[in-house]
């Protein structure tokens, strides 16, 4: 089946950067779209942005755009996140998400914990 | 970018209730919009995409109407295991979430 297992939580001090990883099983990587979605404390669902990991070209959240990279790496069906100049207000709760097909569903991952404090 | 708004941001409710909540979008967004479920700790869950179709596996006491920029999200007989906060999504440019309405127990 879909599988989307994320690296673990990361803990970092402002000003520091975080990559995060997705790693896929169970589809065609290149096939759908991958988003990267963030929920910080007493926020709501915040999209950052996404690849297509067909061709690497991706798209950001205005708010996030020159401080975010989204990548993947193709041979071992798997996106990366970077976040740099990180501030305590990136404190979240980090998803990656397969974009929807025309007869399959968003697929979630269980969340990476991310926080930033001194 | 789109913008998406959402009301009521909370709302209590009783068992067997029913409640309404309502997603207005900035642009046409024909009927591009989800409907999400999420509670702390776990994944969003997809309960209703393309504006009106119910996900595999979700109850019938779920629905969604509309189109263009002017979208209902409803259930019908509110359960205990509803309590959660209900996400509007549009994917018509990019994606795009409501803040959010909170669903509690009166």
């Amino acid at each position: 089946q879909v599988q989307l297992v994320q690296s673990g939580a990361e803990v970092k001090k402002p000003g520091a950067s975080v990559k995060l990883s997705c790693k896929t099983s169970g589809y065609t990587f290149t096939a759908y779209y991958m988003h990267w979605v963030r929920q910080a404390p007493g926020q709501g669902l915040e999209w950052v942005g996404r690849i297509d990991p067909k061709n690497g070209a991706t798209n950001y959240a205005q708010k996030f755009q020159g401080r975010v990279t989204v990548t993947r790496d193709t041979s071992s069906s798997t996106a990366y996140m970077e976040l740099i100049r990180l501030r305590s207000d990136d404190t979240a709760v980090y998803f990656c998400m397969r974009g929807s097909g025309s007869d399959s569903s968003p697929v979630w991952s269980q969340g990476t914990q991310v926080t930033v404090s001194s | 970018d789109i913008q998406m708004t959402q009301s009521p941001s909370s709302l209590s409710a009783s068992v067997g209730d029913r409640v309404t909540i309502t997603c207005q979008a900035s642009q046409d967004l024909k009927i591009y919009l989800n409907w999400y479920q999420y509670k702390p700790g776990k994944a969003p869950k997809l309960l209703i995409y393309d504006a009106s179709k119910l996900a595999i596996g979700v109850p019938s006491r779920f629905s969604g109407r509309g189109s263009g920029t002017d979208f209902t999200f409803t259930i019908s007989s509110l359960q205990p295991e509803d309590i959660a906060t209900y996400y509007c999504q549009q994917y018509n440019n990019l994606i795009t979430f409501g803040p959010g309405t909170k669903v509690d127990f009166k």
